[in-house]
C-alpha cells in the first residue's frame, strides 16, 4: 500500500482481555519496527523484524507480549490479559533495508485503553 | 540508554531560529529526527549517518558529530507549519536500524 497500515485505530478492552493488533508495512519494506507511546510521552521500543524473523525483542515489557510476522509482510502485536498500564498508543514503522536507511514511516497507531 | 535532548521545550515567534540538541551516551551509526504533530505520526525529517551531515528540508538541517555521539537540529526563519514535538533517534552499531528514540522537544511558533 501507499503507507503503513494499522487497525484497528482504536481500541477499548477490559482488564485481562487478550488484544491484537495488526500493521500492514509498505510493500517492499523488510524491516517493521513496534513501539508505544504513553500521553506526552516518547517512543518506547518494543521489537522488531528483518523479514519474519525477529532479532531484537528486547524491549517486549512482560511475557504477555509477543509479536509475529508472516510472508514478510503483516505483523500482529498481541497482548494477553490486558492491564491497565498497557494503555498507550502502539505504533508500527517499517523501513526500506537493514539498518534504516531512509528513515522510518509511521502508521498512524492503534490506540489502546484498558478499562 | 535513551539519548537526551534539550531544550525540552522551546516558544519561537514566526522567523526566528532555534536549535534542538540530542546527545547520547553510546557510540552512534546513526541520528535520525522526526516531527510529530498532536494526534499523528511521526514524520521523517532526515538521518544523518556517521561521517556525514544531511540536509532535509530547506531551512531545516542538522549536524551529527560523532566523537562527542551528538547531534543538532537547526531550524531557521521557522514557520507555523514547524510546530509540533521534535524527537531525535539514535542507532548503534549492529543494531539493526532499531531506533532509541529521545523524549522529545516541544516546538510552538507563534505568529
Amino acid at each position: 500500500g501507499a503507507g503503513v497500515s494499522q487497525s484497528p485505530s482504536n481500541k477499548v478492552t477490559e482488564k485481562g482481555k487478550d488484544v491484537e493488533l495488526r500493521c500492514d508495512p509498505i510493500s517492499g519494506h523488510t524491516a517493521l519496527y513496534w513501539y508505544r507511546q504513553s500521553l506526552g510521552q516518547g517512543l518506547e521500543f518494543l521489537i522488531y523484524f528483518q523479514g519474519n524473523s525477529a532479532p531484537d525483542k528486547s524491549g517486549l515489557p512482560s511475557d504477555r507480549f509477543s509479536a509475529e510476522r508472516t510472508g514478510g509482510s503483516v505483523s500482529t502485536l498481541t497482548i494477553q490479559r490486558t492491564q491497565q498500564e498497557d494503555s498507550a498508543v502502539y505504533l508500527c514503522a517499517s523501513s526500506l533495508a537493514y539498518g534504516g536507511a531512509g528513515g522510518y514511516t509511521f502508521g498512524s497507531g492503534t490506540r489502546l485503553t484498558v478499562v | 540508554q535513551q539519548p537526551v535532548q534539550s531544550p525540552q521545550a522551546v516558544i519561537l515567534r514566526e522567523g526566528e531560529d532555534a536549535v534542538i540538541n540530542c546527545s547520547s551516551s553510546k557510540a552512534l551509526y546513526s541520528v535520525h529526527w522526526y516531527r510529530q504533530k498532536h494526534g499523528e505520526a511521526p514524520v521523517f525529517l532526515m538521518i544523518l549517518l556517521k561521517g556525514g551531515e544531511q540536509k532535509g528540508h530547506e531551512k531545516i538541517s542538522a549536524s551529527f558529530n560523532e566523537k562527542k555521539q551528538q547531534s543538532s537540529l537547526y531550524l531557521t526563519a521557522s514557520q507555523l507549519s514547524y510546530s509540533g514535538t521534535y524527537f531525535c533517534g539514535t542507532e548503534g552499531y549492529n543494531q539493526g536500524g532499531k531506533l532509541i528514540f529521545g523524549q522529545g522537544t516541544e516546538l510552538s511558533v507563534k505568529p
